[in-house]
């Protein structure tokens, strides 16, 4: 199985603030790989697939880069808005896995 | 817009079955692969299964297989998850979600196992 690492674990930043997140998997998943946000109480909306392919919708401070086994997703200027748990999926070999999620907060 | 939405979910007691349903809708449902996640209370998501467009290709995690079987039916729209043989790790909200990049969820259901 693919092992998906996810880091940090939690952070919290300023409004305004640029924020990356790092999933790295424990062999190459080529660019199959989708970044979720979810928020409390919601089910997960999807922001990124194919590493760094925006979902519709999703706001362009949203960008995610990456191939292999390491992958990043950058909120380019933080919102208030941004607070939930994000969490990475590599789609590539089953069983499809997550990794185990980054709580963001705003000071 | 695209949608899904879950049904079915309940509490019900270990070793007990239930049958989860997904209906979607606003987009061609026979062209799409499906995916079923769960997530357990206060805990990250797992992939639980998934099935191809004709019904015909199925992966399962492995602490469910042999007990949990997805289905769908094309001409109505709907995916299934038959859930059998259910423990309290099971708990979990299910949703269902379009693709294998999971790019439209439903709200979820709730399965709780308990005596």
């Amino acid at each position: 199985d693919v092992q998906m690492t996810q880091s940090p674990s939690s952070l919290s930043a300023s409004v305004g603030d640029r924020v990356t997140i790092t999933c790295r998997a424990s062999q190459s998943v080529v660019r199959w790989l989708a970044w979720y946000q979810q928020k409390p109480g919601k089910a997960p909306k999807i922001l990124i697939y194919e590493a760094s392919a925006l979902g519709s919708g999703v706001p362009s401070r949203f960008s995610g880069s990456g191939s292999g086994t390491a992958f990043t997703l950058t909120i380019g200027s933080l919102q208030p808005d941004d607070v939930g748990i994000y969490y990475c999926l590599q789609y590539y070999s089953y069983p499809l896995t997550f990794g185990g999620g980054t709580k963001v907060d705003v000071k | 817009e695209v949608q899904v939405v879950e049904s079915g979910g309940g509490l019900v007691q270990p070793g007990g079955s239930l049958r989860l349903s997904c209906a979607a809708s606003d987009f061609s449902f026979r062209n799409y692969k499906m995916t079923w996640v769960r997530q357990a209370p206060g805990k990250g998501l797992e992939w639980v299964a998934n099935i191809n467009e004709d019904g015909g290709e199925k992966h399962y995690v492995e602490s469910v297989k042999g007990r949990f079987t997805i289905s769908r039916d094309n001409v109505k729209n709907l995916l299934y998850l038959e859930m059998n043989s259910l423990r309290v790790e099971d708990t979990a909200i299910y949703y269902c979600a379009r693709r294998l990049e999971l790019d439209y969820w439903g709200q979820g259901t709730l399965v709780a196992v308990s005596s």
